[in-house]
Formats: structure tokens, sequence, C-alpha cells
């Protein structure tokens, strides 16, 4: 079973400070793992994500996010927040070796303030 | 590109009705996936289609959930009859191969009262 903890509900930010949103993961094979953030009314919209290669990923907005295996890791962080961040994010996982379905957290919603 | 279309944005039904959520996705795009996020918690996969045919449905909550995706382009999802639990948010995906991104649409917010 695969399995996405994000630990914090929300995250509050003063714009221009870093940004971090935690998330660790539980997969029995190789994790694929992903980033989305979700704006009032609107769909989630893909960020970025880690299939192989540089434990360090960049995305969408100037986000970034890096896999960290022995930490089962994989946070979300952007160096300087602009109060357009205000969202709700969610990490998922998938297990690369088996099916095709992807694995939600909960969700972070992030409020930046001016 | 159109992305993907999920009708209704809204839809608010009395316990025991029925409702038909309908998702259009990308064209081209052969995945289908149907997710929900109930009461704030996590989203939740429901059932993914390749095509016309379901390629894993073992998010489906019971039978009173039917989805369909005849002709292998929309899909609807049919809740009946709707208990209050249902209420939540539907979330339609598409992609085009395994490890490209999903794309969903905006969802549709199903109030069951």
């Amino acid at each position: 079973a695969q399995s996405v903890a994000q630990p914090e509900d929300q995250v509050n930010v003063a714009e221009g400070n870093p940004l971090t949103v935690k998330c660790t993961y539980s997969v029995s094979g190789n994790p694929y793992l992903f980033w989305y953030v979700q704006y009032p009314n609107r769909g989630l919209q893909f960020l970025l994500k880690y299939i192989t290669g540089d434990n360090l990923v960049k995305g969408s907005y100037g986000f970034e996010a890096e896999f960290n295996k022995s930490q089962t890791s994989f946070h979300l962080k952007k160096p300087s927040a602009l109060v357009s961040d205000s969202a709700l994010y969610f990490c998922a996982v998938r297990d690369g070796a088996a099916g095709n379905k992807l694995t939600f957290g909960g969700g972070t919603r992030v409020l930046v303030k001016p | 590109e159109a992305g993907v279309t999920q009708f209704p944005s809204h839809s608010v039904i009395e316990k025991g009705q029925t409702v038909t959520l309908r998702c259009d996705p990308i064209s081209g795009h052969d995945n289908l996936y149907w997710y929900r996020r109930v009461m704030g918690k996590e989203i939740k996969f429901l059932l993914h289609f390749v095509k016309e045919s379901k390629q894993d449905e073992s998010g489906m909550p019971n039978n009173r959930f039917l989805a369909e995706r005849t002709g292998g382009t929309y899909s609807t999802l049919k809740v009946q009859p709707a208990e209050l639990e249902d209420s939540g948010v539907y979330f339609c995906a598409s992609r085009v191969v395994d490890n490209s991104p999903l794309h969903f649409g905006n969802g549709t917010r199903l109030t069951v009262t």
C-alpha cells in the first residue's frame, strides 16, 4: 500500500520569505512523486514531479522539491514566496512498480501575507 | 489546447436522488481518472479508464456509483441513489501516457442534503 502524509494543515509565511511545504511518503517500490496546487474554484495544477535522476527537481512558478530517499520525504520549497502563491498544495505518490493511480496527501493550505 | 472539462460545476440534490457527472478529457488522452475529495480530506482515487475499458476501479466506494466511458471519449459518473456521505468534490483527470502529468478538471462540487 502507498500513502502520503502532509503534517501541516496550514503554513503561514510573509511575502518574500522562504516557503516550505512538507511531505513524506510510503511505497513498496520506487516512488514517483508529484506536487499539485489548487487555486480557489479551480482544478489541480501540476507543479513538478520526481521520477528518477537528480534529487532536486525544479518546477513551475519558481517552486522546487527535494527527493530524500533516506527520510522518505519530498518537501516543496520556494526561496521567496509571493502573495499569489496562497493556495492549497497537494503532494502525491505513485508506486512506479505497480499500478497507475496516485495517492494524495491531505493537502496543506499556504497563506502568504503581504 | 482545451483542458479537462467537467459538468456541472455544482450540484445540489436530495438524499435518494440520482446525479450524473460528466467529464470531457483532453482530446487524444486515452487515460481518464476519477477522484474525489470528501469533507476536506485526502483526494481519493475512484477509477481509471484506458480508452473505454476500466483499468482499475478499486477505489469505487460501492455499487451506488457507476462510471462509463462509451466510445473512449467523455466519461460519466452516476451516483444512484445519492447519500449524504457522497458530498464532496469530484475531480476528473486525463493524461496521454503513463508518466506524463495528470491534467485535472475544475471539479464538480456535489452537495447531498
